[in-house]
């Protein structure tokens, strides 16, 4: 079946590195592509998204293209701040539903 | 902004308590979930609804169960709580067929002790 999978954490950054979080999918059809974002003690924000291939879909200085030659929806920023420590989970969607990646917890030191 | 949302956020339980976690949302969404979410941050799928009526077993065999008597509420019941039962559990929501944005409520932190 459909399935996410995201690069294993913790991640440790010192403010204003560069982030990358990988993300890698497998679907049978042409899924939509999302990326979820949970502070502490919150429930699961949508961050951002992108639908079709070579999409790319940015919010908050954060970025990711929709990249179908490598089935990748790899999560960027330029440069992190202590307040983006938080885990991240990328997410597919098809059929109706969706699946999430496992997360990747990441803390930002400043 | 979504509107969803859980009480309590946090419950402190004995063994063998029955317990119904509440999540409600605002937005007239047909499709409701509850997640088991566990320490290392992996969502597990434990119960959805398509509608009024409409409930099924998520990908993970859970002794909870869920109602869905009205649109807008989607409570968990655990008839009778057990330490295994910790966990951080999430509702989300969403619109029905072209929609897989799900919106999440602030989940509820449930300790059995």
């Amino acid at each position: 079946g459909d399935s996410v999978t995201q690069m294993e954490g913790p991640v440790t950054l010192s403010e204003e590195a560069f982030l990358t979080i990988n993300c890698t999918y497998t679907a049978t059809g042409y899924p939509s592509l999302f990326w979820y974002v949970q502070y502490p003690g919150e429930g699961l924000q949508l961050l951002l998204k992108a639908t079709k291939a070579d999409d790319k879909g940015s919010n908050k200085g954060f970025e990711a293209t929709y990249r179908k030659e490598t089935t990748s929806f790899h999560l960027e920023k330029g440069s992190v701040q202590v307040s983006d420590s938080a885990v991240y989970f990328c997410a597919l969607g098809s059929f109706g539903d969706m699946r999430f990646g496992a997360g990747t917890r990441l803390t930002v030191k400043p | 902004e979504a509107d969803i949302y859980q009480t309590p956020r946090y419950l402190v339980i004995g063994t063998g308590k029955k317990i119904t976690l509440e999540c409600s949302q605002t937005m007239g969404h047909d499709k409701m979930y509850w997640y088991q979410q566990d320490p290392g941050m992996e969502l597990h799928l434990i119960h959805y609804s398509y509608g009024v009526n409409s409930t099924e077993k998520g990908d993970l065999s859970s002794e909870s169960t869920v109602s869905r008597i009205r649109t807008e509420h989607f409570p968990l019941t655990l008839e009778s709580a057990r330490p295994s039962h910790t966990s951080q559990y999430l509702c989300a929501s969403k619109r029905g067929q072209g929609s897989y944005e799900q919106y999440f409520g602030p989940g509820t932190r449930l300790t059995v002790t």
